[in-house]
């Protein structure tokens, strides 16, 4: 089955600074790479999404990377704010609702004042 | 989160118990899916359903089962409660754009269970 590894598993920078989070994935079947952002006590909400096809999509100040042949892909978060402090959390899944998604282990992102 | 619901939020229960956790969709969508999330684990899949009485088993199934008898509503049971499953219980839902992947794949806000 498809493996996720996430990384880092907690990442603190200024504000006003960029964030990266790094995600690889083991199943080249894989075609969709979304991400989640989780904020306390609350259910996780899809922040931007990726598919196959596609080597970088942008979202204001959200950017999501793939690189199939290395099969990794990586969210990026420019001039972060406060709000953006949050469990991030990367998937990949072949497509199919019945594949559901794979997760990594969250990144826990801290944005300094 | 907007069309999806999950009950109760919050659970104490005892060892060997069963408990039962609802999740309950307005969207009408094809897939539901129960997730747990622990600490240094992540999301993990524990069942999900492809249709009314349609089921199958995820990553970590073991002492868990589900029922789908209504579009609308899958329930995830803990025959007999241990300390193990004591975690954060997310439902989602989704719906297949076919080939292509997903879309429509949303989360409700959890339920906190504590086995003690």
């Amino acid at each position: 089955g498809e493996n996720v590894e996430q990384h880092p598993s907690t990442l603190s920078v200024q504000e006003g600074d960029s964030a990266v989070i790094k995600c690889t994935y083991s199943d080249s079947a894989s075609n969709y790479f979304p991400w989640y952002k989780q904020e306390l006590g609350k259910g996780s909400q899809l922040i931007i999404d990726i598919r196959s096809n596609v080597g970088e999509k942008k979202d204001q100040r959200i950017a999501v990377t793939l690189n199939k042949t290395a099969k990794h892909f990586s969210l990026h978060i420019t001039e972060t704010q406060p709000e953006d402090s949050a469990v991030y959390f990367c998937a990949a899944s072949r497509g199919g609702g019945a594949d559901g998604l794979t997760f990594g282990k969250g990144t826990h992102l801290i944005i300094q004042p | 989160d907007a069309g999806i619901t999950q009950s109760p939020r919050h659970k104490v229960t005892e060892t060997g118990t069963p408990v039962t956790l609802r999740c309950h969709q307005t969207e009408n969508h094809r897939y539901m899916y129960w997730y747990r999330q622990d600490p240094g684990h992540g999301l993990r899949l524990i069942h999900y359903s492809y249709g009314v009485k349609d089921t199958d088993k995820g990553e970590v199934s073991d002492g868990y089962s589900v029922s789908r008898s209504k579009t609308e509503d899958f329930l995830l049971t803990l025959e007999s409660a241990t300390s193990s499953q004591t975690s954060v219980y997310f439902c989602a839902i989704s719906e297949s754009s076919g080939p292509g992947g997903l879309y429509g794949y949303t989360f409700g806000s959890g339920t906190r269970l504590t086995v003690v």
